[in-house]
């Protein structure tokens, strides 16, 4: 597509539940991120996947988050037994090539864990 | 952690005026790039300037990078009501993660 597509656009779950949320990259973009944005703080980086490269999942708070990349395009981040503090809104950005190229952001998913 | 670090962390101006925020960061970097943020939801990339570069322009914005202080001023002249959004500095380190600053929320007075 024309952009970086997510879904779902908002998820409101109950705590201890299970949710996945998708990002679809811009078709041919190798570089692919996944942040998390609190409300009224900065972006937290989550997991970096660079082509068929080992992902950098420095920025996983607990195991309790896993990301995968399938095919080196869509990515699937998955929070596990849900707690309150996982609130927030996750961002997917997808680049073609991290130093000449700005990325380029989907509308995120707001999930709210109640 | 944040590499970059946004200054002021709020700016409220009247329309037609200059807008200035800064971003200092810890580690060389590859590139430093400005994001804007409207509503709280997707970022949209404003501007990219090299580690080899000192000053960049498009259209209202300037951008300024000072690598011996490590720091980056964004310029938004000649303001607009559109323009009230969280404006973010990412800085793209050798390793390529992206690290983003808390950033600036900009409001513009009618």
């Amino acid at each position: 597509g024309a952009g970086v597509s997510q879904s779902p656009s908002n998820k409101v779950t109950e705590k201890g539940k299970d949710v996945e949320l998708r990002c679809d990259p811009i078709s041919g973009h190798t570089a692919l991120y996944w942040y998390r944005q609190s409300l009224g703080q900065g972006l937290e980086f989550l997991i970096y996947f660079q082509g068929n490269s080992a992902p950098d999942k420095s920025g996983l708070p607990s195991d309790r988050f896993s990301a995968e990349r399938t095919g080196g395009s869509v990515s699937t981040l998955t929070i596990q037994r849900t707690q309150q503090e996982d609130s927030a809104v996750y961002l997917c950005a997808s680049s073609l090539k991290t130093d000449f190229y700005g990325y380029t952001f989907g509308s995120g998913t707001r999930l709210t864990v109640v | 952690s944040q590499q970059g670090e946004e200054d002021p962390q709020a700016l409220s101006i009247q329309e037609g005026e200059n807008a200035t925020m800064n971003c200092s960061y810890k580690t060389s970097i590859n590139n430093l790039q400005w994001y804007r943020q409207n509503s709280g939801r997707g970022l949209v990339h404003l501007i990219l300037i090299r580690s080899n570069e000192r000053e960049k322009h498009s259209g209202r914005l300037r951008v300024t990078l000072d690598t011996s202080k490590k720091s980056s001023s964004l310029l938004i002249t000649a303001s607009r009501a559109a323009d009230t959004a969280s404006y973010f500095c990412a800085t793209v380190p050798n390793d390529y993660k992206l690290s983003f600053g808390a950033g600036t929320t900009v409001t513009v007075r009618a």
